[in-house]
């Protein structure tokens, strides 16, 4: 069993629709992260937050939407996704510092039509 | 540019042989690695990590080697196991500001 769970475990959803993955750790993390995953690839990070404060952005479009409302939830706002966004979303934690394992959720699969 | 590398998409294994992941980098600034395990439809698992300091670390059926001058690390999994089968992704990073890297990953098939 994950200690990270993320919901939904699939989702679809068309180019004008918003939707929202979330994302909750009980461990105590101080840090969460989202990332994205296509076939084949290593994932990619795309948000940090740190004590519930966005502390990296790697240059993500705006219609990908991080919010953090307390040190155990993470939820990522989707609103007008591309095809090309269709991808594996991961959801990690860890204790604070990046020399610490991250510990990963299931995933969504997130596919767009 | 790559900065984290598993240049072996896949390896096979007999079961109760040993398997040998390997992964170079390339940013000196990189202090600490791991490896992570994924099998499909679930997240990456965290098997060990190594930090700089150290060349070697175990951890059961598991250990990691690190070559600094050389900007290698691997995995080694002795005795294989068919459970053993999954992807496996070395990853590295910084105790600074600098988030985790991650490689391409490779395949490793155990054959019972």
């Amino acid at each position: 069993d994950t200690e990270v769970t993320q919901t939904p475990k699939h989702l679809v959803m068309g180019m004008t629709n918003k939707k929202s993955l979330k994302c909750e750790q009980h461990m105590g993390h101080r840090a969460m992260y989202w990332y994205k995953q296509k076939a084949k690839k290593p994932p990619e990070l795309m948000f940090v937050y740190s004590y519930e404060k966005l502390s990296i952005n790697e240059s993500v479009p705006s219609r990908f939407s991080p919010e953090c409302p307390n040190s155990s939830l993470l939820n990522l706002h989707l609103h007008a996704l591309q095809p090309e966004d269709s991808a594996l979303y991961l959801c990690a934690s860890s204790q604070e510092g990046f020399n610490q394992p991250q510990h990963f959720g299931d995933g969504t699969r997130l596919s767009i039509l | 540019d790559q900065q984290v590398k598993q240049n072996s998409p896949s390896l096979s294994v007999q079961e109760g042989r040993i398997s040998i992941l390997n992964c170079d980098y390339t940013n000196s600034m990189f202090d600490y690695f791991l490896w992570y395990k994924k099998y499909p439809a679930e997240g990456p698992t965290f098997l060990i990590s190594i930090s700089s300091i150290k060349d070697k670390n175990e951890d059961g059926r598991f250990t990691v080697f690190l070559n600094k001058s050389a900007k290698h690390l691997s995995l080694h999994i002795v005795p294989s196991q068919p459970g053993d089968s999954a992807v496996y992704f070395c990853a590295a990073g910084n105790s600074g500001n600098t988030p985790l890297v991650f490689g391409k990953g490779t395949r490793l098939s155990v054959i019972a």
